[in-house]
């Protein structure tokens, strides 16, 4: 079974610190890859996805996600958190190519705490 | 509407008794599905419907859990006989045939 290990339970920045939020996942076959994230008080919003094509991913409100294949790695970055960043970030998986339409797995998710 | 709505947004059992939690998906998405959040933990899997067919409910904790979707929209969570370790944030999804899967606001159990 799949399994997704999010290592940072809670991380405390300063406004305009880098962000480096660490994933990794278990299955060693074609995945799919997805940052959500989860404001205060608010629903699961998608920050960002991989599917297929460039490791790189860009997502919203300058996110990004490296997928590293060799590493079973999907680490989120950003440059410059703000404050308005404060929010619980959960990391997934799901198996197949083409954003196949299936079951998520999560990590248990870090809480960042953005101090002005 | 624009979003995965749920209802109720929290509800309060007392041991024992049946619960029924409902989802609306986003217009027109094929799939739907439900995962259980307990504190301090990401979402699991519970089960997923491809319009009205539970394809997968492999992980349901038990036989107190059911799940429909009658008319392939529309879909309950049905939570028999609840118990305290069913205390927990219920989410539903849904998506497009092949996609990114939409969260509803969840519903917030609380079993005394």
């Amino acid at each position: 079974a799949q399994s997704v290990s999010q290592h940072n339970h809670h991380v405390i920045l300063s406004e305009a610190a880098s962000l480096e939020l660490g994933c990794n996942y278990s299955y060693g076959g074609t995945v799919n890859l997805f940052w959500y994230v989860q404001y205060p008080g608010q629903h699961l919003q998608l920050l960002l996805k991989y599917f297929s094509g460039d490791p790189l991913v860009k997502g919203i409100k300058g996110f990004e996600a490296e997928f590293i294949k060799s590493k079973f790695s999907f680490n989120l970055r950003k440059p410059s958190v703000q404050w308005s960043d404060t929010a619980e970030y959960f990391c997934a998986v799901n198996e197949g190519s083409g954003g196949s339409n299936y079951k998520l797995t999560f990590g248990k998710g870090t809480l960042l705490t953005v101090n002005p | 509407g624009a979003g995965v709505s749920q209802s109720p947004r929290y509800k309060v059992a007392k041991r024992g008794q049946d619960v029924a939690l409902r989802c609306d998906p986003i217009s027109g998405h094929v799939s739907l599905f439900w995962y259980q959040q307990a504190l301090g933990q990401g979402p699991e899997f519970l089960t997923y419907f491809q319009n009205e067919a539970q394809l997968d409910k492999s992980g349901l904790p038990s036989d107190r859990f059911f799940a429909e979707r009658p008319e392939g929209s529309v879909s309950t969570l049905k939570i028999q006989r609840t118990q305290q370790e069913d205390s927990a944030v219920y989410l539903c999804a849904s998506s497009a045939h092949a996609g990114t899967q939409y969260f509803g606001p969840g519903t917030r159990l609380t079993v005394l």
